[in-house]
Protein backbone atom coordinates (compact mmCIF):
# COMPACT_ATOMS: atom_id res chain seq x y z
CA UNK A 1 0.00 0.00 0.00
CA UNK A 2 1.15 3.40 -0.41
CA UNK A 3 3.42 5.23 2.44
CA UNK A 4 2.66 8.49 4.34
CA UNK A 5 5.51 9.96 6.58
CA UNK A 6 5.23 12.41 9.21
CA UNK A 7 8.17 14.33 11.47
CA UNK A 8 8.66 14.54 13.97
CA UNK A 9 7.06 11.50 15.44
CA UNK A 10 7.51 12.88 18.93
CA UNK A 11 8.28 16.72 19.99
CA UNK A 12 8.42 18.56 23.47
CA UNK A 13 7.83 22.11 23.70
CA UNK A 14 7.66 25.12 26.28
CA UNK A 15 4.71 27.03 25.83
CA UNK A 16 4.53 30.28 24.16
CA UNK A 17 6.42 28.52 21.19
CA UNK A 18 5.71 27.17 17.94
CA UNK A 19 5.95 23.83 16.42
CA UNK A 20 6.12 22.31 12.78
CA UNK A 21 4.75 18.99 11.68
CA UNK A 22 5.29 17.65 8.30
CA UNK A 23 3.22 14.88 6.12
CA UNK A 24 4.68 13.42 3.54
CA UNK A 25 3.56 11.40 0.84
CA UNK A 26 6.50 9.02 -0.17
CA UNK A 27 5.25 6.88 -3.51
CA UNK A 28 1.95 8.80 -4.66
CA UNK A 29 0.77 12.37 -5.22
CA UNK A 30 -2.05 13.93 -2.98
CA UNK A 31 -4.08 17.03 -3.88
CA UNK A 32 -5.97 16.46 -0.79
CA UNK A 33 -3.89 15.58 2.75
CA UNK A 34 -6.35 15.51 6.47
CA UNK A 35 -4.90 16.63 9.77
CA UNK A 36 -6.74 14.83 12.63
CA UNK A 37 -6.04 14.96 16.19
CA UNK A 38 -6.29 12.31 18.77
CA UNK A 39 -6.86 12.61 22.93
CA UNK A 40 -5.68 9.64 25.16
CA UNK A 41 -8.21 6.99 24.99
CA UNK A 42 -10.73 8.90 22.13
CA UNK A 43 -11.14 8.49 18.39
CA UNK A 44 -9.42 10.37 15.58
CA UNK A 45 -11.01 13.76 14.76
CA UNK A 46 -10.43 16.09 12.00
CA UNK A 47 -9.00 19.39 12.55
CA UNK A 48 -8.75 20.22 8.86
CA UNK A 49 -8.39 19.46 4.90
CA UNK A 50 -5.16 20.45 3.34
CA UNK A 51 -5.38 21.74 -0.33
CA UNK A 52 -2.37 21.70 -2.61
CA UNK A 53 -1.85 25.33 -4.06
CA UNK A 54 -4.78 26.65 -1.88
CA UNK A 55 -6.40 27.40 1.90
CA UNK A 56 -7.05 24.62 4.16
CA UNK A 57 -10.27 23.86 5.14
CA UNK A 58 -10.91 24.37 9.32
CA UNK A 59 -13.29 22.02 10.89
CA UNK A 60 -16.01 24.36 13.48
CA UNK A 61 -14.03 25.25 16.31
CA UNK A 62 -10.92 24.47 15.05
CA UNK A 63 -8.65 27.93 14.87
CA UNK A 64 -7.02 28.40 11.46
CA UNK A 65 -4.60 31.21 13.03
CA UNK A 66 -3.62 28.60 15.56
CA UNK A 67 -2.74 25.38 13.44
CA UNK A 68 -1.44 26.75 10.41
CA UNK A 69 -1.46 24.63 7.35
CA UNK A 70 0.86 24.65 4.18
CA UNK A 71 0.21 22.36 1.20
CA UNK A 72 3.14 23.49 -0.40
CA UNK A 73 3.49 20.59 -2.88
CA UNK A 74 2.03 17.34 -4.23
CA UNK A 75 4.01 15.69 -1.61
CA UNK A 76 4.01 17.74 1.73
CA UNK A 77 1.45 19.29 3.54
CA UNK A 78 2.70 21.34 6.86
CA UNK A 79 0.59 21.72 10.33
CA UNK A 80 2.18 24.36 12.47
CA UNK A 81 0.98 25.35 16.06
CA UNK A 82 1.74 28.15 16.57
CA UNK A 83 2.19 29.85 20.43
CA UNK A 84 1.22 26.08 21.59
CA UNK A 85 -0.15 25.79 25.33
CA UNK A 86 -0.52 22.73 27.35
CA UNK A 87 -3.82 21.63 26.60
CA UNK A 88 -2.35 21.37 22.62
CA UNK A 89 -1.30 18.58 23.67
CA UNK A 90 -2.47 15.89 21.46
CA UNK A 91 -1.04 12.78 18.99
CA UNK A 92 -1.65 14.83 15.56
CA UNK A 93 -1.98 12.31 12.45
CA UNK A 94 -1.92 13.14 9.11
CA UNK A 95 -3.49 11.28 5.99
CA UNK A 96 -3.57 11.29 2.12
CA UNK A 97 -5.44 9.06 -0.58
CA UNK A 98 -3.70 7.76 -2.92
CA UNK A 99 -5.22 8.57 -6.76
CA UNK A 100 -3.72 5.20 -7.84
CA UNK A 101 -5.47 3.42 -5.25
CA UNK A 102 -9.06 4.37 -5.83
CA UNK A 103 -10.80 5.46 -2.22
CA UNK A 104 -8.64 4.10 -0.17
CA UNK A 105 -6.81 6.64 2.48
CA UNK A 106 -3.52 6.40 4.40
CA UNK A 107 -2.31 7.49 8.01
CA UNK A 108 1.13 8.64 8.68
CA UNK A 109 2.57 7.24 12.03
CA UNK A 110 1.56 10.49 14.05
CA UNK A 111 3.04 13.16 15.83
CA UNK A 112 3.28 12.94 19.78
CA UNK A 113 3.20 16.51 20.74
CA UNK A 114 3.73 17.65 24.19
CA UNK A 115 3.58 21.33 25.66
CA UNK A 116 4.82 21.97 29.26
CA UNK B 1 -23.27 14.67 9.55
CA UNK B 2 -23.06 11.05 9.36
CA UNK B 3 -23.16 8.95 12.24
CA UNK B 4 -20.54 6.23 13.07
CA UNK B 5 -21.33 3.40 15.90
CA UNK B 6 -18.93 0.56 16.59
CA UNK B 7 -19.82 -2.27 19.34
CA UNK B 8 -18.82 -3.38 21.35
CA UNK B 9 -16.91 0.16 22.67
CA UNK B 10 -14.41 -2.95 24.97
CA UNK B 11 -13.72 -7.00 24.89
CA UNK B 12 -11.66 -9.14 26.23
CA UNK B 13 -10.92 -12.44 24.57
CA UNK B 14 -9.05 -15.71 25.05
CA UNK B 15 -6.25 -16.55 22.88
CA UNK B 16 -7.57 -18.38 20.30
CA UNK B 17 -11.06 -17.45 20.60
CA UNK B 18 -12.82 -15.70 17.32
CA UNK B 19 -14.76 -12.33 17.51
CA UNK B 20 -17.41 -9.67 15.37
CA UNK B 21 -17.10 -6.21 15.83
CA UNK B 22 -20.04 -4.43 14.08
CA UNK B 23 -20.02 -0.74 12.51
CA UNK B 24 -22.68 0.77 12.24
CA UNK B 25 -23.51 4.39 9.72
CA UNK B 26 -26.36 6.49 9.71
CA UNK B 27 -26.58 7.55 5.86
CA UNK B 28 -24.74 6.22 2.51
CA UNK B 29 -21.01 6.42 1.69
CA UNK B 30 -18.93 6.34 -0.86
CA UNK B 31 -16.02 4.56 0.99
CA UNK B 32 -15.66 2.29 4.59
CA UNK B 33 -12.25 1.51 6.24
CA UNK B 34 -11.43 -0.58 8.93
CA UNK B 35 -8.30 0.02 10.66
CA UNK B 36 -6.13 -1.45 13.77
CA UNK B 37 -4.36 1.59 15.88
CA UNK B 38 -1.20 -0.39 16.91
CA UNK B 39 0.43 0.20 20.50
CA UNK B 40 1.94 3.22 19.08
CA UNK B 41 -0.88 4.96 17.33
CA UNK B 42 -0.15 3.74 14.05
CA UNK B 43 -3.20 3.40 12.12
CA UNK B 44 -2.85 -0.24 10.50
CA UNK B 45 -5.22 -0.39 6.92
CA UNK B 46 -7.00 -3.75 7.16
CA UNK B 47 -9.82 -3.68 4.82
CA UNK B 48 -11.03 -0.59 2.02
CA UNK B 49 -14.30 -2.20 2.02
CA UNK B 50 -17.27 -0.26 1.17
CA UNK B 51 -19.86 -2.84 -0.11
CA UNK B 52 -19.51 -6.72 -0.41
CA UNK B 53 -16.87 -9.26 1.79
CA UNK B 54 -13.26 -9.77 1.43
CA UNK B 55 -10.80 -11.73 3.41
CA UNK B 56 -6.84 -11.25 4.61
CA UNK B 57 -5.91 -14.00 6.57
CA UNK B 58 -7.53 -14.60 10.00
CA UNK B 59 -9.57 -11.10 9.18
CA UNK B 60 -12.37 -10.84 6.89
CA UNK B 61 -15.13 -8.02 6.86
CA UNK B 62 -17.93 -7.75 5.29
CA UNK B 63 -20.31 -4.24 4.50
CA UNK B 64 -23.46 -4.77 4.19
CA UNK B 65 -24.42 -0.90 2.16
CA UNK B 66 -27.86 -1.00 1.82
CA UNK B 67 -28.43 -1.60 5.78
CA UNK B 68 -25.79 0.41 6.74
CA UNK B 69 -23.38 -1.60 8.65
CA UNK B 70 -20.17 -3.21 8.49
CA UNK B 71 -19.08 -6.52 10.68
CA UNK B 72 -15.45 -7.35 10.79
CA UNK B 73 -13.97 -10.37 11.85
CA UNK B 74 -11.15 -11.86 13.96
CA UNK B 75 -10.19 -15.74 14.34
CA UNK B 76 -7.98 -17.53 15.98
CA UNK B 77 -7.36 -14.23 17.90
CA UNK B 78 -3.79 -13.78 18.75
CA UNK B 79 -2.02 -11.12 21.90
CA UNK B 80 -0.58 -9.36 18.70
CA UNK B 81 -4.27 -8.72 17.79
CA UNK B 82 -4.78 -6.24 20.93
CA UNK B 83 -5.58 -3.11 20.35
CA UNK B 84 -8.18 -0.62 18.90
CA UNK B 85 -10.00 -1.36 15.50
CA UNK B 86 -11.76 1.72 14.12
CA UNK B 87 -13.95 2.05 11.35
CA UNK B 88 -14.24 5.03 9.48
CA UNK B 89 -16.33 5.99 6.30
CA UNK B 90 -16.12 8.77 3.68
CA UNK B 91 -19.55 10.41 2.41
CA UNK B 92 -18.16 11.51 -1.04
CA UNK B 93 -15.07 11.49 -3.20
CA UNK B 94 -12.20 12.75 -1.90
CA UNK B 95 -13.28 14.06 1.89
CA UNK B 96 -12.04 13.13 5.31
CA UNK B 97 -12.91 9.88 6.77
CA UNK B 98 -15.40 10.14 9.99
CA UNK B 99 -14.28 7.50 12.46
CA UNK B 100 -16.38 5.75 14.86
CA UNK B 101 -15.15 5.48 18.54
CA UNK B 102 -13.75 1.99 18.33
CA UNK B 103 -13.37 -1.31 19.78
CA UNK B 104 -10.86 -1.69 22.34
CA UNK B 105 -9.74 -5.14 21.88
CA UNK B 106 -7.43 -6.96 24.57
CA UNK B 107 -6.56 -10.60 23.96
CA UNK B 108 -4.88 -12.46 27.11
CA UNK B 109 -3.21 -15.47 26.77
Amino acid sequence: GAVVSQHPSWVICKSGTSVKIECRSLDFQATTMFWYRQFPKQSLMLMATSNEGSKATYEQGVEKDKFLINHASLTLSTLTVTSAHPEDSSFYICSARDPGGGNEQYFGPGTRLTVT
Amino acid sequence: GIQVEQSPPDLILQEGANSTLRCNFSDSVNNLQWFHQNPWGQLINLFYIPSGTKQNGRLSATTVATERYSLLYISSSQTTDSGVYFCAVEVSGNTPLVFGKGTRLSVIA
